[in-house]
């Protein structure tokens, strides 16, 4: 089964700094695509990010970037410019590519992150 | 996202209790989900749906079950509320293929309390 780890439970950043949240992976697949959603108090799920894992090239949203690294099954969010909007529950997801009947995302346990003014 | 709602958005009951949650799409996807939300765990599937009577269990299915009769509708029922359920619930929807969502699209939870 697949497993997603989110390491660091809460994380805080001045605002204007970059912070990095971490995300590790456990899969046997080849084919899958991974997420960052963020979660503001209004408990809505918002996407910020997605990656094919076929992809080689990190994907990029405005300030949002990640570092895949397929090998050692990482997935890391970076935040650049931070805003006091970005506050908010990240989590990083997992979902497997075609095939089979089952496309469930299976979600990390989520960071929690603080933007200080 | 106005193609996914849930229903109610809040809730209290007492233990021992039965309680359906509904999730209503206008998407046509095929794939339906139900997770729960609890701190420290994340989100956790409780069942999902893969077709109009077609579901199974998720990781978290004990205590829960499901019905799909149409392709819009999805009801999770808890048949009797424990304090173990509080939780916030979310309805989720995705197709096949990524498509342009990439993933999911996400309901605005149920928050429910078992007292």
């Amino acid at each position: 089964a697949q497993t997603v780890t989110q390491s660091q439970p809460e994380m805080s950043v001045q605002e204007a700094e970059t912070v990095t949240l971490s995300c590790t992976y456990d899969t046997s697949e080849s084919d899958y695509y991974l997420f960052w959603y963020k979660q503001p108090p209004s408990r809505q799920m918002i996407l910020v990010i997605r990656q094919e894992a076929y992809k080689q090239q990190n994907a990029t949203e405005n300030r949002f970037s990640v570092n895949f690294q397929k090998a050692a099954k990482s997935f890391s969010l970076k935040i650049s410019d931070s805003q006091l909007g970005d506050a908010a529950m990240y989590f990083c997801a997992y979902r497997r590519g075609s095939g089979g009947s089952n496309y469930k995302l299976t979600f990390g346990k989520g960071t929690l992150l603080t933007v200080n003014p | 996202d106005a193609g996914i709602t849930q229903s109610p958005r809040h809730k209290v009951t007492e233990t021992g209790t039965p309680v359906t949650l509904r999730c209503h799409q206008t998407e046509n996807h095929r794939y339906m989900y139900w997770y729960r939300q609890d701190p420290g765990h994340g989100l956790r599937l409780i069942h999902y749906s893969y077709g109009v009577k077609d579901t199974d269990k998720g990781e978290v299915s004990d205590g829960y079950s499901v019905s799909r009769s149409k392709t819009e509708d999805f009801l999770l029922t808890l048949e009797s509320a424990t304090s173990s359920q509080t939780s916030v619930y979310f309805c989720a929807i995705s197709e096949r293929e990524p498509g342009k969502n990439y993933g999911y699209t996400f309901g605005s939870g149920t928050r429910l309390t078992v007292v």
